[in-house]
């Protein structure tokens, strides 16, 4: 079964809009982190947010930030003030404890942001 | 500090032959990580190391070897490539084996390999 799921593959924004990327997961391990990766068209995978499961409220980097709901097993990277460098592919991760830390990748998805 | 390195960046091969690929990290980590990625289907974990002295199989290690050197260096093998190990190979690694809240695995830059 798949353990997390990004059904937008691909998405556009304008310049300084924000955009939401979504993410549910599938675990029955009470414990469990999750992260977003960017890709940019260099290749190199570069870490931007974590949620862990127990944290109370929504994590937040600078632009980024984790709508984490729970119930709804969601885990939503909000990205504010789009710029042109935020152009990549994102990717949703999710580590469980039940599963020796591993991480779980999602297929991804692509932002462009236009001028 | 570099981070994570892989060597080499780019590979053709053959049906048929075998290749190393490199990976080594300098941030003290315990665990490594090789991964494959395939156009859609996201990062896809072939073997990993908790720590030194330990390797264990992924979602997709057929036709895959690893070899955990030392604490810094984790290799992959591929014996005999096939047209469908074709795909972009990372190495990462992170502190911890266990969990550590926002203890993350960083990521080489990646090797593009083709098997024709």
């Amino acid at each position: 079964a798949q353990k997390i799921t990004q059904t937008q593959p691909g998405m556009f924004v304008q310049e300084k809009e924000a955009v939401t990327l979504d993410c549910t997961y599938d675990t029955s391990d009470p414990s469990y982190g999750l992260f977003w990766y960017k890709q940019p068209s260099s290749g190199e995978m570069i870490f931007l947010i974590y949620q862990g499961s127990y944290d109370q409220q929504n994590a937040t980097e600078g632009r980024y930030s984790l709508n984490f709901q729970k119930a709804r097993k969601s885990a939503n990277l909000v990205i504010s003030a789009s710029q042109l460098g935020d152009s990549a592919m994102y990717f949703c991760a999710m580590r469980e404890s039940t599963n020796d830390y591993k991480l779980s990748f999602g297929a991804g998805t692509t932002v462009t942001v236009r001028a | 500090n570099a981070g994570v390195t892989q060597t080499p960046k780019f590979q053709v091969l053959k049906t048929g032959q075998s290749m190393t690929l490199q990976c080594a990290q300098d941030m003290n980590h315990n665990s490594m990580y090789w991964y494959r990625q395939d156009p859609g289907m996201g990062l896809r974990l072939i073997y990993y190391s908790a720590s030194e002295g330990t390797t264990d199989k992924g979602e997709v290690p057929n036709g895959y070897n690893v070899s955990r050197l030392n604490k810094r260096e984790f290799s992959l093998r591929l014996e005999s490539a096939a047209p469908s190990q074709t795909s972009v190979y990372f190495c990462a690694s992170k502190l911890l084996a266990g969990e550590s809240g926002t203890d993350t695995q960083y990521f080489g830059p990646g090797t593009r390999l083709t098997v024709l």
